[in-house]
């Protein structure tokens, strides 16, 4: 099947500092990306769709300004999270479709905000 | 808007024993539905999927999957159960149409004991 990549795979950083995480399908064309936030034992919240030229889409509640999502190339996708805090750790997902409608998953990164 | 839910949270079960796990969603339009299975460290696979036809569908490692429309319902299950399937399961939905944005049930945990 189609592979996606993340990195890195975990991070820990100062408060107010900022964090970019990078999700790569390495083997198929995405213009479409998704991330999705899972806190422990619990499901994966999607944050917003991230699509290759033009503005991302995000969830209602999700902070726009906070999580800046950048789509480079059709197989790069950036997420920045912005003057991290500790509330911000968690584990970010990203996902990309192929063309016949089936998500792969990266690994995921850990993010702890000290 | 649409929901999934997934009744087990924790499932316990020896090894041999059948399982079943719900799954349910709220959406009366068409929709893809999905089984994700997440092994304890590892990112999210997918273990089958449903788009149309026959409503019971195959996945692999022996699962399988029936898709009741009138009950809404995509229920999950294996015969006999290995210690290796140890994982949390999610179920998804797909609306079509809907920009390829998957909402994904709050996960079932299942622990196989030896």
């Amino acid at each position: 099947g189609a592979v996606v990549s993340q990195h890195p795979s975990w991070v820990i950083c100062k408060s107010g500092t900022s964090v970019k995480i990078e999700c790569r399908s390495l083997d198929f064309q995405a213009t479409t990306m998704f991330w999705y936030r899972q806190f422990p034992k619990q499901s994966l919240m999607l944050m917003a769709t991230s699509n290759e030229g033009s503005k991302a889409t995000y969830e209602q509640g999700v902070e726009k300004d906070k999580f800046l999502i950048n789509h480079a190339s059709l197989t790069l996708s950036t997420l920045t999270v912005t003057s991290a805090h500790p509330e911000d750790s968690s584990f970010y997902i990203c996902s990309a479709p192929t063309s016949y409608n089936e998500q792969f998953f990266g690994p995921g990164t850990r993010l702890t905000v000290l | 808007a649409q929901s999934v839910s997934q009744h087990n949270h924790h499932v316990i079960l020896s090894e041999a024993a059948s399982l079943e796990l719900g799954c349910n969603y709220s959406y009366g339009g068409t929709v893809n539905l999905f089984w994700y299975v997440q092994y304890p460290g590892q990112h999210l696979q997918l273990l089958l999927k449903y788009f149309s036809g026959d409503p019971l569908v195959k996945g692999i490692k022996g699962f399988e999957a029936e898709f009741i429309k009138s009950k809404f319902s995509f229920n999950l299950r294996k015969p006999s159960v290995q210690w290796s399937d140890t994982a949390e399961y999610f179920c998804a939905v797909l609306l079509t149409g809907g920009g390829n944005k998957l909402t994904f049930g709050t996960g079932t945990q299942l622990k196989v004991e030896l």
